[in-house]
């Protein structure tokens, strides 16, 4: 099985809202986690990382939580855009990076 | 540009017939990966290198994958006998770094269509 995985397929998010991610992991070792955006026909594009010995980290305008009690992490987007519209992934760097299905952020204006 | 490159963008083979790729990974970055993308599904990851070692490869690999990085630089993927079940994203990523701190940057991927 997967030892990466998320919550929801599809989020619709109103642009201006913030939008929140969530992904849990199986492998109570891993030890660092990324996460990625994709757009259609693109490869996935770095957008922030954490490592286990951190509980939060931010970015420009994306926040990572880890909580390494229950093995799940989320990523918040403030201020959602139209740009921001993407399949989101998170990975365990554990091995050789575990992908779940991904997550399809779909903004309306 | 000095990001990772994949080579072509879009392949279209008919069933039976051998496709190559190629990846020129970010100078610095010693090592590469492989990954295959279906429609609505996240990457799979198939092999990666350290420098030209060829260090693993997924089980889901079939004989039919083979992958080379002869001088710890650009990389190539053949497939033999493609099957339409081959049709994916081909997917190469790189990264320098060790252990907990290894970020993959990918390449936008080569699309393959088996007819």
């Amino acid at each position: 099985g997967e030892s990466v995985g998320l919550h929801l397929p599809t989020l619709s998010v109103q642009e201006g809202d913030n939008s929140i991610i969530n992904c849990a992991y199986s492998n109570s070792a891993s030890d660092y986690f990324i996460w990625y955006k994709q757009e259609s026909g693109k490869g996935p594009q770095f957008i922030i990382d954490i490592r286990s010995n951190m509980d939060k980290r931010q970015g420009q305008r994306v926040t990572v939580l880890l909580n390494k009690t229950v093995k799940h992490l989320s990523l918040q987007i403030a201020a959602t855009q139209p740009g921001d519209s993407a399949v989101y992934f998170c990975a365990d760097s554990w091995g050789k990076f575990q992908f779940g299905a991904g997550t399809q952020v779909v903004v309306t204006p | 540009d000095t990001g990772v490159s994949q080579d072509p963008r879009h392949k279209i083979t008919k069933r039976g017939q051998n496709v190559t790729f190629r990846c020129d990974p970010i100078s610095e970055h010693n090592r590469l990966y492989w990954y295959r993308q279906t429609l609505g599904q996240g990457p799979e990851f198939l092999t990666y290198f350290q420098n030209e070692a060829q260090l693993e490869k997924s089980r889901l690999l079939s004989d039919r994958f083979s992958a080379e990085r002869p001088k710890g630089s650009f990389s190539t993927l053949e497939i033999q006998r493609t099957e339409q079940g081959d049709s994916a994203m081909y997917l190469c990523a790189s990264s320098m770094g060790g252990r907990g701190n290894e970020k993959l940057f990918f390449g936008s991927g080569t699309q393959l269509s088996v007819l």
